[in-house]
């Protein structure tokens, strides 16, 4: 299995600018995480979804952030517009539903906003 | 509230010594625990999880964890560490509904001292 795929794993963009990372899911998994992982706040859950749906979105920082989940193998995160302040590691992660099923994270995308 | 509490924000100890790292739940349902741990630069990979039945888990990487109901404890241990532990380690409690994620503690940073 290729377990939880995120693209790019790293983007340097200036501030102002539209930032869309990318996420696939491990195949058969329906429910889709996103994080965020800074060094002042540790790892915060942004937003999930279960089926395609968003579930619980109240993580999202601020309305320039949006996620999307088009169909199972596919979720986008995106910022518009980027701020220096949203600099950290975004991480993927997915599961399958049923008891005491774990996560599998992605290895991460390290966003920089100059 | 659910959350989950890792006391120790950062903790040395010698290679070879042994291990504990700490983790106290609050979960209002049946909990479904799980210790990640993630490198420097990589993502989080699971280490271990406890559904049921026996209290004492394996995991990967020579690492156990004790599940103790009354004092509502996870705690993860290894007899004897090695330099390459030196990481983060997270621990996570979830339950069995559908479309639900896991909630994460702060993190605990491993250094190893040679």
């Amino acid at each position: 299995d290729a377990g939880v795929i995120q693209s790019p794993r790293h983007e340097v963009t200036e501030m102002g600018q539209e930032v869309t990372l990318r996420c696939k899911p491990i195949s058969g998994h329906n429910s889709l995480f996103w994080y965020r992982q800074t060094m002042m706040r540790g790892l915060e859950l942004l937003i999930y979804f279960n089926n395609n749906v968003p579930i619980d979105d109240s993580g999202m920082p601020e309305d320039r952030f949006s996620a999307k989940m088009p169909n199972a193998s596919f979720s986008t995160l995106k910022i518009q517009p980027s701020e220096p302040r949203d600099s950290a590691v975004y991480f993927c992660a997915s599961r399958v539903d049923g008891g005491g099923v774990a996560q599998y994270f992605g290895p991460g995308t390290r966003l920089t906003v100059l | 509230a659910q959350s989950v509490t890792q006391p120790d924000i950062h903790i040395t100890v010698s290679e070879g010594a042994s291990l504990e790292l700490r983790c106290n739940y609050s979960y209002g349902a049946t909990p479904y625990l799980f210790w990640y741990v993630q490198s420097p630069g990589q993502g989080l990979q699971l280490l271990l999880k406890y559904f049921s039945g026996d209290t004492l888990v394996q995991g990967i990487k020579g690492f156990e964890a004790e599940f103790k109901r009354s004092q509502s404890s996870f705690n993860l241990r290894k007899p004897s560490v090695h330099w390459s532990d030196a990481a983060e380690y997270f621990c996570a409690v979830g339950g069995n509904q559908a479309g639900t994620a896991l909630i994460f503690g702060k993190g605990t940073t491993l250094s190893v001292s040679s």
